[in-house]
């Protein structure tokens, strides 16, 4: 059972383009993290949204947590090929030991 | 080096063989991790240390995984009867704080294939 629904799975786009990534659960999450994966490597923590309705932007780059804090986005502005790599949404429960909830993951190419 | 090691980096074994994968966490860190990652997929939980102790092993498969913590450091996941099914990406990952919620540091994954 996928508890995170990301989409889209794979997006090709042009430098410069702007682009959305969703992450949906019927699940509520006490938390929700965005990780970045490069081939080889193990993810690396973008960004914790914890607050219902919170936005966090890091450079061209906005987390938003819904209101119900089901959901999750990422928005970036302006791709660059630098952003090509694999996104991750991981939700993590109240209550919980900590353990993180993966989405199947967003596989962004860039090109220039 | 700083971040999260894991040892081997890449792991060919046979069907129905024994194996050990190492993870060696951030310094300090008590809570560790452990993932399976298969391609083209997330990573999905297997097991949660805190200390020594496992608190949450609901993520292992099956009774054929098992993993260890003696000293609260360094880490062991030890697979038996190896299946082809279980070829994927293992990774560790550490983190010093709690609440829930907090960063966890991934290393880069140990690759296993099982022939």
């Amino acid at each position: 059972t996928q508890l995170l629904e990301q989409s889209p799975q794979f997006l090709s786009i042009q430098e410069g383009e702007n682009l959305t990534v969703y992450c949906n659960s019927s699940s509520v999450f006490s938390s929700l993290q965005w990780y970045r994966q490069e081939p080889g490597e193990g993810p690396v923590l973008l960004v914790t949204v914890v607050t219902g309705g919170e936005v966090k932007k890091l450079k061209r780059l906005t987390f938003q947590f819904g209101d119900a804090r089901k959901d999750s986005s990422l928005h970036i502005t302006a791709a660059q090929p630098g952003d090509t790599g694999l996104y991750l949404c991981a939700g993590a429960y109240s209550g919980n030991t900590g353990k993180l909830i993966f989405g199947q993951g967003t596989t962004l190419q860039v090109k220039p | 080096g700083a971040g999260v090691s894991q040892t081997p980096s890449n792991k060919v074994t046979e069907k129905g063989k024994y194996v050990e994968l190492r993870c060696d966490p951030i310094s300090g860190h008590t809570a560790l991790y452990w993932y399976r990652q298969s391609l083209g997929q997330g990573p999905e939980f297997l097991i949660y240390f805190q200390g020594t102790g496992a608190a949450d092993d609901s993520g292992l498969p099956n009774d054929r995984f098992f993993a260890v913590r003696p000293e609260g450091s360094v880490s062991t996941l030890k697979i038996q009867r190896t299946e082809r099914g279980d070829s994927a990406v293992y990774l560790c990952a550490s983190s010093a704080t709690i609440p829930v919620g907090g960063p966890q540091f991934f290393g880069p994954g140990t690759r296993l294939t099982v022939l």
